[in-house]
């Protein structure tokens, strides 16, 4: 099992440009979620999806769209990047049943916004 | 709303003695407590769990507590080793909202060889 990947690691995207992250699970989870780190502000939730066809906000979900078409996958959407918007992307997974709190975590992506 | 704080950005321990980090929350008592582990580039690794009804957690040199009276976790590393070095998260799922898990801003642990 791969477990949690994400696509790409690093990008370099100029202001008001757009991108999408990849987020792929092998694990058959039910739930995924997006957050963002930043240096002294810890993980932050920015969506997050509990099924299928499914997504909702997170604490941080402005300048940000989701889609989770089919359940391995949870796209993260920048539409018109800010320079705000620099940071690691972490996609994390877990079952909906036992053992279903913990959360795995993708190696995350580095997104500079110049 | 609900807030996590650990009390310490940074703390430095001389090899082969306990750390112990502090996880503080506020507002809504949660379903269950959690702690990872972030390595420098990677994603955090979940450690331990501990719920509400529990007092005590334990696995091989880890140790959790939850005392719901406090609202405070603390969590224990025994005969600490360099290779423990890292940054640890604790997190938190709310009461009947356990589809959201919010994290703290995490405690970078040092471990003096």
């Amino acid at each position: 099992n791969a477990g949690v990947t994400q696509t790409p690691k690093f990008r370099v995207l100029k202001t008001g440009q757009s991108m999408t992250l990849l987020c792929a699970q092998d694990m058959n989870h039910e739930y995924m979620y997006w957050y963002r780190q930043d240096p002294g502000m810890g993980l932050r939730l920015i969506h997050y999806s509990v099924g299928e066809g499914t997504t909702a906000k997170g604490e941080v979900p402005d300048g940000y769209n989701v889609s989770r078409l089919k359940k391995q996958n949870f796209l993260l959407g920048l539409e018109s990047a800010a320079p705000s918007q620099t940071s690691v992307y972490f996609c994390a997974s877990r079952p909906r049943t036992a053992p279903r709190e913990t959360q795995y975590f993708g190696p995350g992506t580095r997104l500079l916004v110049l | 709303s609900q807030k996590i704080e650990q009390n310490s950005e940074a703390l430095n321990i001389q090899e082969g003695k306990t750390a112990t980090l502090t996880c503080n929350y506020t507002n809504y008592s949660p379903a269950y407590l959690q702690w990872y582990r972030q390595d420098p580039g990677r994603g955090p690794v979940f450690l331990l769990l501990i719920r509400e009804n529990e007092k005590e957690k334990r696995k091989e040199r880890l140790k959790v507590t939850f005392d719901t009276t406090l609202k405070q976790s603390l969590f224990h590393i025994t005969a600490s080793q360099p290779a423990d070095s890292a940054t640890y998260l604790c997190a938190l799922a709310i009461m009947n909202r356990d589809d959201k898990i919010i994290f703290g801003k995490g405690t970078r642990l040092h471990i003096l060889p």
